[in-house]
């Protein structure tokens, strides 16, 4: 199971938008509506931000959103605050011989 | 309000197993799969396996198939997980997490593991 493709890192400034993808297969991204994305910042544990490619949870900022196309899922994260600077990771269900999970490389967001 | 509290930071010689435990509260254990995922410093999440609590049920990633066993006591409302044959590849941060469905909503607290001779 190779993780799924992340740049691994993007920058912006305070109030722009900035874009992650998160590039698979057809046996993960493409293949199920499954993509989350997590937030993490530094020696703390992730927090979901976005699940089934483009639902939030309640309490995430509307600044974050989803999306996907074919193998590809992305996440925008718009009116780029400081606080967004954190590390960013997706993940999707793969299926091997059973279903499974497998985790993007993980981008670091740089607020300029 | 729903946690999964770990164990404490563990050291470990390479070789040797390590074990650490996971205990849920402010939901019922049994009706959701815990996933464990662990951390190398300065790197990336990477998924090792989920269990299902109601029947002991298990699927290791490929990479660790046949080094981890994942198991539960349900009595008490807690989860394991066992890494054997440990190198200093497997210095990391294991999480716990439980999942709803297609996603993690909860992880846990985060137990340090350290291989060093």
């Amino acid at each position: 199971q190779s993780a799924l493709t992340q740049p691994a890192s993007v920058s912006g400034s305070p109030g722009q938008s900035i874009t992650i993808s998160c590039t698979g297969s057809s046996r993960d991204v493409g293949g199920y509506n499954s993509v989350s994305w997590y937030q993490q910042y530094a020696g703390k544990a992730p927090k979901l931000i976005i699940y089934e490619v483009s639902i939030r949870p309640s309490g995430v900022s509307n600044r974050f959103s989803g999306s996907q196309s074919g193998n590809t899922a992305s996440l925008t994260i718009s009116g780029l605050q400081a606080e967004d600077e954190a590390d960013y990771y997706c993940t999707s269900y793969t299926r091997t011989s059973m279903l499974g999970y497998v985790f993007g490389s993980g981008t670091k967001v740089t607020v300029l | 309000q729903v946690q999964l509290v770990q164990s404490g930071a563990e050291v470990k010689r390479p070789g040797a197993s390590v074990k650490v435990s996971c205990k849920a509260s402010g939901y019922t254990f049994t009706d959701y799969y815990i996933h464990w995922v662990r951390q190398a410093p300065g790197q990336g999440l990477e998924w090792m396996g989920w269990m299902n609590p109601d029947d002991g049920g298990t699927n290791p990633a490929q990479k660790f198939q046949g080094r981890v066993a994942m198991t539960r006591d349900a009595s008490i409302n807690t989860a394991y997980m066992e890494l054997s044959s440990l190198t200093s590849d497997d210095t990391a941060v294991f999480y716990c997490a439980r999942t709803v469905t297609t996603r993690i909503d909860v992880w846990g607290t985060g137990t340090t593991v350290t291989v060093s001779s």
